[in-house]
């Protein structure tokens, strides 16, 4: 069946760098992507989403990037803070999500 | 505030017995869902419902029934059947069923553990 999934598991940034997450899909009539963060214990939270007519979108120190000829989305999140440590998940539509990365950040 | 609130937080159940979770929203949302989350894995639709009176299976619906008599309603109930129920459980809204989510809030969430 179609799939959306995450490359890495785990990734560890210092406070202040940036952190980039991957994720790629396998449908290629996807043509919505959201971004979601999830806290320990807590419900996901809505970071950013993006249409299949745009490469690129911003928002507030988040950019995510969409390459449809390789069918894989990013999200970078600029200046890392110790706020931003929790699971991020990219989703196709809202029903079909990656297993998530987790991101730590370190001082 | 508006917004979609789950409870309880923490729930506790005896093997064999079955529990109903509650998702309640205050978002006038036509679309709800419930998910299922196991550590270290993505989210798992069990079942979702487009508007009112209306429901459909999502991927792994078996041993979880679900009713949506109300707008803002949409309880999910793990009963006996289900093998592995100890999970965290999450429900969603959305304004409608669309492709385009605008809008997709979740609950925070029940930690559910069958001993």
């Amino acid at each position: 069946g179609e799939s959306v999934g995450l490359h890495l598991p785990t990734l560890s940034v210092q406070e202040g760098d940036n952190s980039i997450i991957n994720c790629a899909y396998s449908n290629s009539a996807s043509d919505y992507f959201i971004w979601y963060k999830q806290e320990s214990g807590k419900g996901p939270q809505f970071i950013i989403d993006i249409r299949s007519n745009m490469d690129k979108r911003q928002g507030q120190r988040v950019t995510v990037l969409l390459n449809k000829t390789v069918k894989h989305l990013s999200l970078q999140i600029a200046a890392t803070q110790p706020g931003d440590s929790a699971v991020y998940f990219c989703a196709e539509w809202a029903l079909i999500f990656g297993t998530g990365t987790r991101l730590q950040v370190f001082p | 505030d508006g917004g979609i609130t789950q409870s309880p937080k923490y729930l506790f159940r005896k093997e064999g017995q079955n529990v109903t979770l509650s998702c309640e929203q205050n978002l006038n949302h036509d679309a709800m869902y419930w998910y299922r989350q196991d550590p270290g894995q993505g989210l798992r639709l069990i079942y979702y419902s487009q508007i009112v009176n209306d429901f459909q299976k999502g991927d792994i619906a078996e041993g979880y029934s679900v009713s949506r008599e109300k707008k803002e309603s949409f309880p999910l109930t793990v009963t006996s059947a289900q093998k592995n129920p100890t999970a965290f459980y999450l429900c969603a809204s959305s304004p409608a069923w669309s492709r385009a989510n605008y809008g997709y809030t979740f609950g925070s969430g029940t930690r559910l553990t069958v001993v």
